[in-house]
């Protein structure tokens, strides 16, 4: 298995314009978190899926994210408009819940907004 | 979810035994105590997880005293390899969602030295 797959791993983008992560989960798990990462903050959950529908988005900072699942093995992670403090670390991790609070991780995609 | 408390870093010597200690004082009856691991430019990677008493695998052992209050993440005989970020989480399946939440703390920076 390929594992957790994001696109891009790195992402450098300018003030105001729109940015788009992607990511593919592993095949068969029907759970999808979006996380970001910084060092002020660490590592905070934005939101996660059930069998593509969104459960929880309390964690989106604000109405400039958005995050879709059209199926089981695509998602998206979309601000619009970028702002510098939007510069982080975004993963993605999918889990099947068979072993509990497990999670597999994506390498995770380095945005940097100038 | 019940917060955890952890040592921001600690250093070793090749070979020798690490034990990080978590403090979960507000523990709840259904929680799981779940270690996670972190390499520089990687995603979190699932460890161990445990509810009381001691759990071994291939990588690291976890010991909780019967008040749960704590743990005790052990890794034996750590090499260069090992360094890494190390958290502690608590917590289990969110009551009637049907979902799967972690909350990352900032973890233990383990620094090991030849």
């Amino acid at each position: 298995d390929a594992g957790v797959i994001q696109s891009p791993r790195h992402e450098v983008t300018e003030m105001g314009q729109e940015v788009t992560l992607r990511c593919k989960p592993i095949s068969g798990h029907d759970y999808l978190f979006w996380y970001r990462q910084t060092m002020m903050r660490g590592l905070e959950l934005l939101i996660y899926f059930n069998n593509n529908v969104p459960i929880d988005d309390s964690g989106m900072p604000e109405d400039r994210f958005s995050a879709k699942m059209p199926n089981a093995s695509f998602s998206t992670l979309k601000i619009q408009p970028s702002e510098p403090r939007d510069s982080a670390v975004y993963f993605c991790a999918s889990t099947s819940g068979r072993v509990r609070n497990e999670q597999f991780f994506g390498p995770g995609t380095r945005l940097t907004v100038l | 979810l019940a917060k955890t408390t952890q040592p921001i870093s600690m250093d070793s010597y090749e070979g020798q035994e690490v034990n990080i200690t978590c403090s979960h004082n507000n523990i709840a009856t259904n929680d799981y105590i779940t270690w996670y691991q972190q390499f520089p430019s990687q995603g979190p990677r699932f460890i161990i997880q445990g509810y009381k008493t001691k759990v071994t695998n291939e990588v690291a052992s976890l010991f909780i005293p019967a008040d749960r209050k704590s743990s005790t993440l052990s890794l034996p005989r750590v090499s260069l390899s090992d360094t890494a970020v190390y958290y502690c989480l608590v917590g289990d399946r969110i009551p009637g969602a049907g979902s799967y939440q972690l909350t990352f703390g900032k973890g233990t920076k383990l620094s090991v030295i030849p």
